[in-house]
Formats: structure tokens, C-alpha cells, sequence
């Protein structure tokens, strides 16, 4: 099956730009998704990227794919307080229907 | 768009109960699924719904349980609780184009 590995943790000073990383096993992947989660709330769909694709930029979000090495990573532009939160990539497997999510990377901004 | 939501939002149960929560889906969205999500882990797949069927299943037991509704809107089923199954249960809804899942807040689990 799929695996999903991303850093546990990341600290930024706000104003910077965050990038957090994933790795995926499954070359099939055909989209590959990234969520929000803050504490106590369900999941929010940040963006995703079809994996013909490189790049997808999205006003502060911007997601790299290098599908040869499998990475993905989203970086976030001029971070605030408010991105302080759990963030997860999923990718979908070939015509599977659900989503494998990794254990997150806490993004933690301080002032 | 109320978007995705769930019910009820925490439970407490007892160890071999039976439990049913409930999703509505986004406006537009047929198709519901349903994931488990362990404190301190990313959400599991348990299962898929369409058309009021089963289309899809993650590994879990046969304890776990669905329903869609005409409306769309669906039902999970827990029965024989056990303390592992405490979790926060999230309902995702979505179409087949474009493929997006919108979650739910999700109801908090206890089993004691």
C-alpha cells in the first residue's frame, strides 16, 4: 500500500515562508492533496496538484512535485500566526477513491 | 453551503456498545466516505459510499458499518466498541469531477 512520510515538526518566525515536505511511495499517485487541520477541527483542503504537473501556485501556496523522487512540498508565503496548524498530504492512488494521509507536520509560527 | 456536516459532535460510550453517526454531505456532493483519525495520527480510510452502496473499503473489521441515505447524507456504525476504536471520526463528501473531499469537523469518540 501506500506510505506517506512527512517531519513531525517546523518552526518559523512569522513573515517567513514555511515549506514543509512529503515523501509517497506509490508512483500511481494521480493527485496529491494537502490539508489544514487546526486543533479540535476537521480537515480543510488547501490545495492539490495533478501529477503531470510540476508546480501549482496558489495566492501564498505554492506545491512542488518531483514525481521521479516522489516528493511533494508546499510552501507558504509571508506565514502568520493563523498557520499555525497540523498539515497533511494525501495522495490519491491510480483510481482509488480515498486518500492516504501521513502522520501531519505541526507547523508552529512564532511572533 | 452549510458544507459537511457531522453529528453528534462528542459521544461517550461503554466498551462492547453499539454507536451510529451521522454525515450531511456538501450541496452537490454524492458520494460520502468515512475515516478514522487516532490521536497524534493522520485520518485511516474505513469505507466509501455511493449510490447507498459500499464502493470502496479501507482495513477494518466487519464491526464498522455503513449507510447513504437517497438524501445523499450517511451513517457509520460501530458495534462490539472497543477502547482503540476512540477517535475522531470524520465524514468526507465529494463528486468524481473534479475529485475534491470536503471534511466534516468530526465527532470525538470516547469508549471507556
Amino acid at each position: 500500500g501506500e506510505d506517506v512520510e512527512q517531519s513531525l515538526f517546523l518552526s518559523v518566525r512569522e513573515g517567513d515562508s514555511s515549506v514543509i515536505n512529503c515523501t509517497y511511495t506509490d508512483s500511481s499517485s494521480t493527485y496529491l492533496y494537502w490539508y489544514k487541520q487546526e486543533p479540535g477541527a476537521g480537515l480543510q483542503l488547501l490545495t492539490y496538484i495533478f501529477s503531470n504537473m510540476d508546480m501549482k501556485q496558489d495566492q501564498r501556496l505554492t506545491v512542488l512535485l518531483n514525481k521521479k523522487d516522489k516528493h511533494l512540498s508546499l510552501r507558504i508565503a509571508d506565514t502568520q500566526t493563523g498557520d499555525s496548524a497540523i498539515y497533511f498530504c494525501a495522495p490519491r492512488r491510480g483510481s482509488a477513491r480515498q486518500l492516504t494521509f501521513g502522520s501531519g507536520t505541526q507547523l508552529t509560527v512564532l511572533p | 453551503d452549510a458544507g459537511v456536516t457531522q453529528s453528534p459532535t462528542h459521544l461517550i460510550k461503554t466498551r462492547g456498545q453499539q454507536v451510529t453517526l451521522r454525515c450531511s454531505p456538501k450541496s452537490g456532493h454524492d458520494t460520502v466516505s468515512w475515516y478514522q483519525q487516532a490521536l497524534g495520527q493522520g485520518p485511516q480510510f474505513i469505507f466509501q459510499y455511493y449510490e447507498e452502496e459500499e464502493r470502496q473499503r479501507g482495513n477494518f473489521p466487519d464491526r464498522f458499518s455503513g449507510h447513504q441515505f437517497p438524501n445523499y447524507s450517511s451513517e457509520l456504525n460501530v458495534n462490539a466498541l472497543l477502547l482503540g476504536d476512540s477517535a475522531l471520526y470524520l465524514c468526507a463528501s465529494s463528486t468524481d469531477s473534479p475529485y475534491e473531499q470536503y471534511f466534516g469537523p468530526g465527532t470525538r469518540l470516547t469508549v471507556t
